[in-house]
């Protein structure tokens, strides 16, 4: 079975500082993967998502993540931190096993922007 | 165009007492999931609907949680004497297979209080 592993609960950069978050997948094949925020008191939205295309995926609100198989590592990053980026930021694999689309999440990584 | 709707909101309920959650997806989608966020356990997922085939019951915790979707659309998640523990957020996905690659749309979730 499929599952994520996001190192650190919490993150904490100074705005305009680079964001790295981190998210390691475990898969017996070819991942889908994707990050997700959740602002508070909202549901969660797509950042990004790779699908086997490019393994640099671009995402919405300058974030970008890439895919690498020899590290097994899905890094989501940002070269320059907004006050309005502080958020829960979840890390999630495509559950291919079991023939649907079940997602299967990370335990998140909240993100704190300092000015 | 309207996203993934959730209603109640909020939900307090008394220990014992039955629930019922309600999420109308986006007009189209075929398939619809259930997931439960809670300090304790993450995001959890929880029953997926595709289409007219049986749903995949696998993630529901316990004989006492149950849910339905009428008509391929609008889908309810009803928990029955409810306990303590039930009370979590209760996340709302859809998505339409073969149109973004498995890509999954929240709704704003539930919030449910059981005292």
């Amino acid at each position: 079975a499929q599952s994520v592993t996001q190192l650190g609960s919490h993150v904490s950069v100074s705005e305009g500082a680079l964001v790295l978050l981190r998210c390691n997948y475990s898969s017996s094949v070819p991942p889908y993967l994707f990050w997700y925020v959740q602002y508070p008191n909202q549901g969660l939205q797509l950042l990004l998502k790779y699908t086997s295309a490019a393994t640099l995926v671009k995402g919405i609100n300058g974030f970008e993540a890439e895919f690498k198989k020899s590290e097994t590592s899905f890094h989501l990053t940002k070269p320059s931190a907004h006050m309005s980026d502080a958020a829960e930021y979840f890390c999630a694999v495509s559950d291919l096993d079991t023939g649907f689309q079940k997602l299967v999440f990370g335990t998140g990584t909240r993100l704190l922007v300092s000015p | 165009g309207a996203g993934v709707s959730q209603s109640p909101s909020n939900k307090v309920t008394e220990k014992g007492k039955d629930v019922e959650l309600r999420c109308d997806p986006i007009s189209g989608h075929t398939a619809l999931y259930w997931y439960r966020q809670s300090l304790g356990q993450g995001l959890e997922f929880l029953i997926y609907f595709q289409g007219n085939s049986a749903p995949d019951k696998s993630g529901l915790p316990s004989d006492r949680f149950s849910a339905e979707r009428t008509g391929g659309s609008v889908s309810t998640l009803t928990i029955q004497r409810t306990q303590q523990e039930d009370s979590a957020v209760y996340l709302c996905a859809s998505s339409a297979p073969g149109q973004g690659v498995y890509e999954q749309y929240f709704g704003p979730g539930t919030r449910l209080t059981v005292t």
